[in-house]
């Protein structure tokens, strides 16, 4: 299993948006609709924003979406606000084994 | 709402095991799938395993012959079990809950293991 590709970081002013991608092949992302974010602050604990590919958890803003295209899904974050700067990871799961993302951290200009 | 709160030992010396257990609050081991997920100092998240409801395992396969994840219902408690650590195996280990549809939506606090000669 080796490790879904995300852009190292990405960046917005607050009120832009912001889409980080995640790429996997059709063995993975392609072949899943089981797709998750989840957001990290630092030293703290993840949490599931986005599941079944679009799906936002209770709680979740609707500011954070998510969607997928052949082997890519992405998580698109709009409205930016400081308290969004943090480490985002996708996941995908497949024959019940899951693979994470290498990771995005996301700063608020 | 599921509350995990995990337990175990943080020091290693390279070759032991490492044997976490995680507590199970206001919900069942015999509903929804339990797991393990780690993170490196700096790094990425890598799933290492999880036990379905009837008690099948699932192991990330770069880690399968070391990794044993077990239940106990009664005492609403699973654990997990990597031998041979080294100091690849450093990191901050979390218990995990999936609700269903593949999505981990409960995680416990994290205990830092380190493995260190």
């Amino acid at each position: 299993q080796s490790a879904l590709t995300q852009p190292p970081s990405a960046s917005g002013s607050p009120g832009q948006s912001v889409t980080i991608s995640c790429t996997g092949t059709s063995s993975d992302i392609g072949a899943s609709n089981f797709i998750s974010w989840y957001q990290q602050h630092p030293g703290k604990v993840p949490k599931l924003i986005i599941s079944e590919v679009n799906k936002r958890p209770s709680g979740v803003p609707d500011r954070f979406s998510g969607s997928k295209s052949g082997n890519t899904a992405s998580l698109t974050v709009s409205g930016l606000q400081t308290e969004d700067e943090a480490d985002y990871y996708c996941s995908s799961n497949v024959a019940n084994s899951y693979i994470f993302g290498s990771g995005t951290w996301v700063t608020v200009l | 709402q599921v509350h995990l709160q995990q337990w175990g030992t943080g020091l290693l010396e390279p070759s032991e095991t490492l044997s976490l257990t995680c507590g199970v609050h206001d919900a069942s081991l015999n509903i929804f799938y339990w797991g393990w997920i780690r993170q490196s100092p700096g790094k990425g998240l890598e799933w290492i395993g999880d036990i379905s409801p009837s008690a099948d395992t699932n192991y990330n396969p770069s880690l399968k012959s070391r990794v044993t994840i077990s239940r106990d219902t009664s005492q609403r408690q699973h654990s997990l079990r990597l031998t041979s650590v080294t100091a690849a195996d450093s990191a901050v280990y979390y218990c995990v809950c999936s609700s269903g549809w593949y999505k981990i939506d409960h995680w416990g606090q994290g205990t830092l293991v380190s493995v260190s000669s």
